[in-house]
């Protein structure tokens, strides 16, 4: 069955440190992928998305992502995390023919200590 | 910049009473997409909209919540009557297309129902 995993519910980092947030799919063929982030009690923004070409994904507010075909794993990353950063992260996944359904994984929550 | 907007932001109700959230998405988006969103988890699409057309209501309680875009721009979103295990955030989304154009959220109806 098609999934999106992350297999990591909270992640606690202090400011400054990098950060690295996991998510796998398992998919058919290599689905389209975003990386999501929700402050408390807002909506959703997107951060960065993957069709094609350059694996390595630059996104907003310093974010990266890399698409590793062999691992089905799409993580985010960011060299230096901030105070503001502390939020809920989504990955989301569209297959890439047919009807295109967005699915999205559980979240990470990033709680970002000083 | 163009926003998704949502109404209410929050809203209490006893079970077994009638609700409506409205959503008015970003002008010339085509899709529509409705989320529930509970807490703790990632958001789970309730029904999609291309234009006024339904295209995808499979996860939509049918028995008793409704979904209407009569004329492809905003929508509303109905339960009646309410349960307990409705209370969660109902989120709106929009895009210029289905799948791998970025989709856009509103800050979200949370829904309590006592």
């Amino acid at each position: 069955a098609q999934s999106v995993t992350q297999p990591d519910i909270h992640i606690t980092v202090s400011e400054g440190a990098s950060l690295e947030l996991r998510c796998n799919y398992s998919y058919g063929a290599t689905p389209y992928l975003f990386w999501y982030v929700q402050s408390p009690g807002q909506g959703l923004q997107l951060l960065l998305k993957y069709f094609s070409g350059d694996t390595l994904v630059q996104g907003i507010k310093g974010f990266e992502a890399e698409f590793k075909r062999s691992q089905s794993s799409f993580n985010l990353r960011k060299p230096s995390v901030h105070w503001s950063d502390a939020a809920e992260y989504f990955c989301a996944v569209v297959p890439s023919g047919g009807y295109q359904k967005v699915t999205f994984g559980t979240g990470t929550k990033l709680q970002v200590i000083p | 910049e163009a926003e998704v907007a949502q109404s209410p932001r929050y809203k209490i109700t006893e079970k077994s009473q009638a609700v409506a959230f409205w959503c008015d998405p970003i002008s010339g988006h085509a899709t529509l997409y409705w989320y529930r969103q509970i807490l703790g988890q990632g958001p789970e699409l309730l029904v999609q909209f291309q234009d006024e057309s339904v295209v995808d209501d499979s996860q939509l309680p049918k028995d008793r919540f409704s979904a209407e875009r009569l004329k492809g721009v905003d929508s509303t979103l109905k339960i009646q009557p309410a349960e307990l295990g409705d209370s969660a955030m109902y989120l709106c989304a929009s895009s210029l297309d289905q799948g791998r154009t970025e989709a856009f959220f509103g800050q979200g109806t949370r829904l309590t129902v006592v």
